[in-house]
């Protein structure tokens, strides 16, 4: 079962930072929080992960709190081409599965 | 880097009919691949996970006679979806990761949409 939850929606302005909330309070200590996004009728596109330390790459920020509860993706200017369901995931303690929750879906507006 | 290629995009077939979905990594080499299923609107249930040369772990409520999987290569898993009946249409996705640490990100292909008439 997925390890994660999502608010099912939101909306950001074009051009302004989009920042999508994750909960996953029951993570274990050597698990580790994945992003992805879906765009309609694709596979899963990988965007950032992270274990405890906040973390950046070309994409995205990713900021995990320091209880790791939780998670914060940001990005920091949303293009149209951002609309998608952003999922967050927790691996499983074997580090192999990943069980998907309901994700957010974020409309970019123009 | 890190490309999963799934083969077919897209297939119709009767009902009844075997269905074979390949999924490759074509730039690494993937010990541990796995096994999606979508259904519109919802979010991805994982169906298996498959390690080169040794048999899938399916998950619970899945039937493995029925989802055939063979990981027989480091870059090749196939899934055969035997006697396909309509509700087996779904979506089906693979991803492969590098390694089975908790640190490797896995590498989604582009699904395969199957429509069983």
């Amino acid at each position: 079962d997925a390890k994660t939850t999502q608010p099912p929606s939101m909306d950001c302005a074009e051009g302004r930072a989009a920042n999508l909330p994750c909960n996953h309070s029951t993570i274990s200590g050597n698990e580790y929080v994945y992003w992805y996004r879906q765009i309609h009728s694709q596979g899963p596109q990988y965007i950032i992960h992270g274990l405890k330390n906040n973390e950046t790459n070309e994409m995205a920020s990713l900021i995990i709190t320091e209880d790791r509860k939780s998670s914060t993706l940001i990005l920091p200017h949303a293009t149209l081409r951002d609309t998608a369901v952003y999922y967050c995931i927790v691996s499983d303690h074997t580090g192999n599965q990943f069980y998907f929750g309901t994700g957010t879906s974020l409309t970019v507006i123009p | 880097g890190a490309v999963v290629s799934q083969h077919p995009s897209w297939v119709i077939c009767k009902s009844g009919t075997s269905v074979k979905i390949e999924c490759r990594s074509l730039d690494f080499q993937a010990t541990t691949m796995f096994w999606y299923r979508q259904f519109p609107k919802q979010s991805l249930m994982l169906m298996a996970t498959s390690n080169e040369g040794s048999k899938a772990t399916y998950e619970q409520g899945v039937e493995k006679d029925k989802f055939l999987i063979n990981h027989a290569s480091l870059t090749l898993s196939t899934l055969t979806v035997t006697s396909a009946h309509p509700e087996d249409s779904s979506f089906y996705i693979c991803s492969a990761t590098q390694g089975g640490t908790g640190n490797q990100p896995q590498h989604f292909g582009d699904g395969t949409r199957l429509s069983i008439l």
